[in-house]
């Protein structure tokens, strides 16, 4: 079974301060996705990787950046966090490269209340 | 600019009858399609997926449609059971895109026992 884990299932963090979420997956996945899910937006790709140390923008990167200095693990990093990105946040992982359509398997999520 | 759009924000059907997910999407170039179902606290998971070189994709109780011409498809799950409510999300993906989702809004449903 394919496990995706992320550090927290709840934070609140304060306006302006530095917030990291972990994810790590367990099956040895080429490609890692952050993503966050909004009522009425549905989801939408912050930043994805698809190798080590490499990573593309998605849809909404402004005021994210990201690290994956390990193969398993991807960590996605609010600078500064604003109130606007209170949001669930949801890591996936996939099997295949950049040329291979594979299923995406999600965490449970990280719900980030920022104040 | 949703490329990917489900205009319904919720479905109620009864214990037994058929529901229906419709999707749209913009982009012609589309060429793989998903469902992705999600219980509150948990990530989606996947349920079912279709390539655009298909029209018709079956799994159990679970069937998705596409319609290219119209941009078009649609999960239908018979019969619906309650444990079926939950939020539903289709994807569309483009080839050499690193397996990255383009993901709609989703509709909640909820089947009534």
């Amino acid at each position: 079974d394919v496990k995706v884990t992320q550090s927290s299932r709840y934070l609140v963090k304060r306006t302006g301060e530095k917030v990291f979420l972990e994810c790590v997956q367990d099956m040895d996945h080429e490609n890692m996705f952050w993503y966050r899910q909004d009522p009425g937006l549905g989801l939408r790709l912050i930043y994805f990787s698809y190798d080590v140390k490499m990573k593309e923008k998605g849809d909404i990167p402004e005021g994210y950046s990201v690290s994956r200095e390990k193969k398993e693990r991807f960590s996605l990093i609010l600078e500064s966090a604003s109130t606007n990105q209170t949001s669930m946040y949801l890591c996936a992982s996939s099997l295949g490269g950049w040329q291979v359509r594979e299923t995406q398997y999600f965490g449970p999520g990280t719900r980030l209340l920022v104040l | 600019d949703q490329q990917v759009k489900q205009n319904s924000p919720s479905l109620s059907v009864q214990e037994g009858r058929i529901s229906i997910l419709n999707c749209d999407y913009t982009n012609s170039m589309f060429d793989y399609f998903l469902w992705y179902k999600k219980y509150p606290a948990e990530g989606p998971t996947f349920l079912i997926s279709i390539s655009s070189i298909k029209d018709k994709n079956e799994d159990g109780r679970f069937t998705v449609f596409l319609n290219k011409s119209a941009k078009h498809l649609s999960l239908h799950i018979v019969p619906s059971q309650p444990g079926d409510s939950a939020v539903y999300f289709c994807a569309a993906s483009l080839d050499n895109q690193g397996g990255k989702l383009i993901f709609g809004q989703g509709t909640e449903l909820s089947v009534k026992p």
